[in-house]
């Protein structure tokens, strides 16, 4: 149990596009879900927290007009790129919990986008 | 505030021999602590967790983390590494009703033939 799909895996775009990435608890209802962003040898640096149903909140120096994040259903969360440019290749990971102490977080497989 | 510390960035062990990956942690609160692995372009998966039960909790594949409040450490280990434990581990901590995860900086571990 507990798996979350994310999709796609890799995606390459124009510079200037947008582009959105899915995020979908499969077997559970997912009440936070969250959106990472992971550079090269790099950790994992937290982009956003999303509750379904209401704004997600934005770490410090996120750009929330730049990184769209939609938690429609407590099984469906997306992240939204829009107008990309190339220093926003990288890694994005999102994961999501229902009960952190009895369940922990469950990860995405990541997904690797390319601005070119 | 909560963060952690992996105090190792590499680790090489030869396969059969033991495996340590060293965390201390910092939390102002009764903090939950996990392990996760994450292969090569992929997302994390738990290896295990500690929240406020056993102090000595086993993972899956063989590791398990003991959880000393005195050393504010958590440092996971397996008694026998395999080829396929090559990867890179991270150390994560949340505490109190906060959902936010932080995450160590991860050690990445090889492991010789």
């Amino acid at each position: 149990g507990a798996v979350v799909s994310q999709h796609p895996s890799r995606v390459i775009c124009k510079s200037g596009t947008s582009v959105k990435i899915e995020c979908r608890s499969l077997d559970f209802q997912a009440t936070t879900m969250f959106w990472y962003r992971q550079f090269p040898k790099k950790s994992l640096m937290l982009m956003a927290t999303s509750n379904e149903g209401s704004k997600a909140t934005y770490e410090q120096g996120v750009e929330k007009d730049k990184f769209l994040i939609n938690h429609a259903s407590l099984t469906l969360s997306t992240l939204t790129v829009t107008s990309a440019h190339p220093e926003d290749s990288s890694f994005y990971i999102c994961s999501a919990t229902r009960d952190r102490y009895n369940y922990g977080y469950t990860f995405g497989s990541g997904t690797r986008l390319t601005v070119v | 505030a909560q963060s952690v510390t992996q105090l190792d960035s590499h680790v090489s062990v030869s396969e059969g021999t033991p495996v340590l990956l060293r965390c201390n942690y910092s939390s102002s609160y009764s903090p939950s602590l996990f392990w996760y692995v994450q292969h090569p372009n992929k997302g994390l998966q738990l290896l295990l967790k500690y929240t406020s039960a056993a102090t000595l909790v086993k993972g899956i594949n063989g590791f398990e983390a003991e959880f000393k409040k005195s050393e504010t450490s958590f440092h996971l280990t397996k008694p026998s590494a395999h080829m396929s434990d090559a990867a890179e581990y991270f150390c994560v901590v949340s505490e109190g009703d906060d959902y936010k995860l932080s995450f160590g900086a991860g050690t990445t571990v090889t492991v010789r033939a």
